[in-house]
């Protein structure tokens, strides 16, 4: 099993739909987790980090579960310039090493 | 405000050949990360250090050698390519570890062993 687990998609929506990705992982001791953007044949870039009391930043909602054991990720109102790949990244608590998601791929469409 | 900055940007070897790839970051920042990243998949760790004078392994280091040469500059290096190492390598740098700090990286390297 993988340590950090994304469903790739795609995800095909239309602009102005809301749409919302899962991660889960594996390892329960782990303390920080990040939502990274990556476009097409570029490097990723953070999106936002996500805090246990979940946060929002315009029109993106971030969400963790400690307990299931999983973050989200909340796009309301999309919009074209959304398309992209989302890369879930978490952090265990000892080793300092960051685990990404394999990534999942939005298409907002007009 | 170049950030990090990775060189070559695209490379073509022939299985055997040997290469270095290059990563400088202007943000004064303590540790520095190599990553691969295969098509459909997420980034990998091969080595990383988390300060000036440290390197250590990562996820996938076999093949792999680096050198934190300065605290600016971090190589990574190739000694004797194969196809399996077709794959584009993303240079990245935080302040604090990246445990808690945001990772910035190059824009990456764009590598082809035939």
């Amino acid at each position: 099993r993988k340590e950090v687990e994304q469903d790739p998609g795609p995800f095909n929506v239309p602009e102005g739909a809301t749409v919302a990705f899962n991660c889960t992982y594996s390892n329960s001791a782990s303390q920080s987790f990040f939502w990274y953007r990556q476009d097409c044949r570029k490097e990723p870039k953070l999106l936002m980090s996500v805090y246990s009391s979940g946060n929002e930043d315009g029109r993106f909602t971030a969400q963790l579960n400690r307990a299931s054991q999983y973050i989200s990720l909340l796009i309301r109102d999309s919009k074209l310039s959304d398309s992209a790949t989302y890369l879930c990244v978490v952090n265990p608590t000892n080793a300092g090493k960051s685990t990404f998601g394999d990534g999942t791929t939005l298409t907002v469409k007009p | 405000n170049a950030g990090v900055t990775q060189t070559p940007k695209f490379q073509v070897l022939k299985t055997g050949q040997s290469m270095t790839l290059q990563c400088a970051q202007d943000m004064n920042h303590n540790s520095m990360y190599w990553y691969r990243q295969d098509p459909g998949m997420g980034l990998r760790l091969i080595y990383y250090s988390a300060s000036e004078g440290t390197t250590d392994k990562g996820e996938v280091p076999n093949g792999y050698n680096v050198s934190r040469l300065n605290k600016r500059e971090f190589s990574l290096r190739l000694e004797s390519a194969a196809p399996s190492q077709t794959s584009v390598y993303f240079c990245a740098s935080s302040e604090r570890g990246d445990r808690t700090g945001e990772l910035f990286f190059g824009e990456g390297s764009r590598l082809t062993v035939l």
